[in-house]
């Protein structure tokens, strides 16, 4: 069975702090992503990698970064966390480029900052 | 830039059939995917058209017309377990790269 699992389901950090968000898959996927979810806004993607060492700013990259030194894991990083970051993060993977468009979606980070 | 736009709520009859529309605006396209994601749980792919016409997954349908933007995803035998949001997402290879761009989703309520 396909599998995203990310560190955290819920998360409660203070303003100015740094915070690691870890997601693993185990499908020896090429792409991975981290999306943002708000009431009413939809899905946005912060930055995706097609491969190890690659990575790519999405709709929203500003005040995030990611990092992806093994295949199976993409990190996304929160340099100095602000209360308007609080927001469910989904990662998900996906197979090369023909299945771009099927990915598959761990469950979830609710992260507060307070 | 890009937009998708889908109807905020829908909301339907169980065991009648409810049609979610998505229409968009991308500077490329290569197909509309389809996810469903239940209140507290990740979205799951339903649907991918790359096609003009109609693609029939037991009681979920997905259409695409590439001419007109537009594509809908048609829920037949409506289940209370179908009560979700629906995500209609384009595949964009705008900027050089690949990227799938989702809409805002459509909340679907199915009542007795």
């Amino acid at each position: 069975d396909v599998k995203v699992t990310q560190s955290s389901r819920y998360l409660v950090k203070r303003t100015g702090e740094k915070v690691f968000l870890e997601c693993v898959q185990d499908m020896d996927h090429e792409n991975m992503f981290w999306y943002r979810q708000d009431p009413g806004l939809g899905l946005r993607l912060i930055y995706f990698s097609y491969d190890v060492k690659m990575k790519e700013k999405g709709d929203i990259p500003e005040g995030y970064s990611v990092s992806r030194e093994k295949k199976e894991r993409f990190s996304l990083i929160l340099e100095s966390a602000s209360t308007n970051q609080t927001s469910m993060y989904l990662c998900a993977s996906s197979s090369g480029l023909a299945g771009l468009h099927e990915q598959f979606f761990g469950p979830g980070t609710r992260l507060t900052v307070l | 830039g890009q937009s998708l736009e889908q109807p905020s709520e829908v909301t339907a009859v169980e065991g009648a059939i409810v049609q979610i529309n998505c229409t968009y605006q991308t500077s490329g396209f290569y197909g509309l995917s389809w996810y469903q994601q239940h209140d507290g749980g990740a979205p799951t792919f339903l649907s991918y058209n790359a096609l003009d016409g109609l693609e029939e997954t037991g009681r979920f349908s997905s259409f695409l017309s590439r001419s007109d933007s537009y594509g809908y995803l048609l829920l037949q035998e409506l289940q209370m377990k179908d009560s979700a949001s629906y995500f209609c997402a384009v595949r964009d290879p705008s900027g050089g790269y690949q990227k799938v761009t989702f809409g805002t989703g459509t909340k679907l309520q199915v009542i007795p």
